[in-house]
């Protein structure tokens, strides 16, 4: 899992204002993934991409936004839309194998804490 | 879509007992049932994961049970240190072609190990 990266490792932003957060892996992962993470609820799924210029939304995309314009970065934007943005939030990636998509392996980055003043 | 529920929410063990936590999940599809373990500061890091024509897979003191009926699997881990200390996260996938690993996620259990 150190092939992947994150930053900053934290990050404050005043109300109002979008802020975008970094995710670059050296795996030669396909697909790509961000989590949101809160006390006491576990790991929910905001994006993800299976292919560079290809992502689909996750469980909770609402006020978020993602590229995936190469292979190795898969930047996640907090817009000012979304409502509650203090968390901590990981990107995670993994092999994409036809027929076998759901049994690959997700390796996760060390995170990225977002505290909104 | 797919609910993953897990019990407990927190688990206290002496060093050396056993520990159980236990996940059920909704979608009949999920064939691929991944545990992560998150130490305290740290990134989740996958420790056993078990596919849907298996019941059992078993990992030195770690083990996971699947019951596709019941839609409910557990993750054993005997002998505790003070290093299983962590919180450990249960996930399902339906893993179907042409999808990314799409994984949903319990909430997590937070194991103590005490001395």
């Amino acid at each position: 899992d150190g092939g992947i990266t994150q930053s900053p490792k934290y990050l404050f932003r005043k109300e109002g204002q979008n802020v975008t957060l970094s995710c670059e892996q050296n795996l030669n992962h396909d697909a790509m993934y961000w989590y949101r993470q809160d006390p006491g609820q576990g790991l929910r799924l905001i994006y993800y991409s299976q292919i560079v210029n290809d992502f689909q939304k996750g469980d909770i995309a609402e006020g978020y936004s993602v590229s995936r314009e190469k292979k190795e970065s898969f930047p996640l934007t907090v817009t000012s839309a979304q409502k509650n943005p203090t968390a901590f939030y990981l990107c995670a990636s993994s092999h994409w194998t036809s027929g076998r998509a759901g049994y690959n392996e997700q390796f996760f980055g060390p995170g990225t804490r977002l505290t909104v003043l | 879509g797919e609910n993953v529920e897990q019990h407990p929410s927190t688990l206290s063990v002496q060093e050396g007992d056993s520990a159980v936590i236990k996940c059920t999940y909704s979608d009949s599809a999920s064939n691929y049932f991944p545990w992560y373990k998150q130490e305290l500061g740290k990134r989740p890091q996958l420790i056993i994961d078990i596919r849907s024509n298996v019941g059992e897979k078993k990992d030195q003191r770690i083990a996971v049970t699947l019951n596709k009926t019941a839609k409910h699997f557990s993750l054993h881990i005997t002998e505790t240190q003070p290093e299983d200390s962590a919180v450990y996260f249960c996930a399902a996938s339906s893993g179907n072609t042409g999808t990314a690993s799409k994984l949903t996620f319990g909430t997590g259990t937070r194991l103590q190990v005490t001395l």
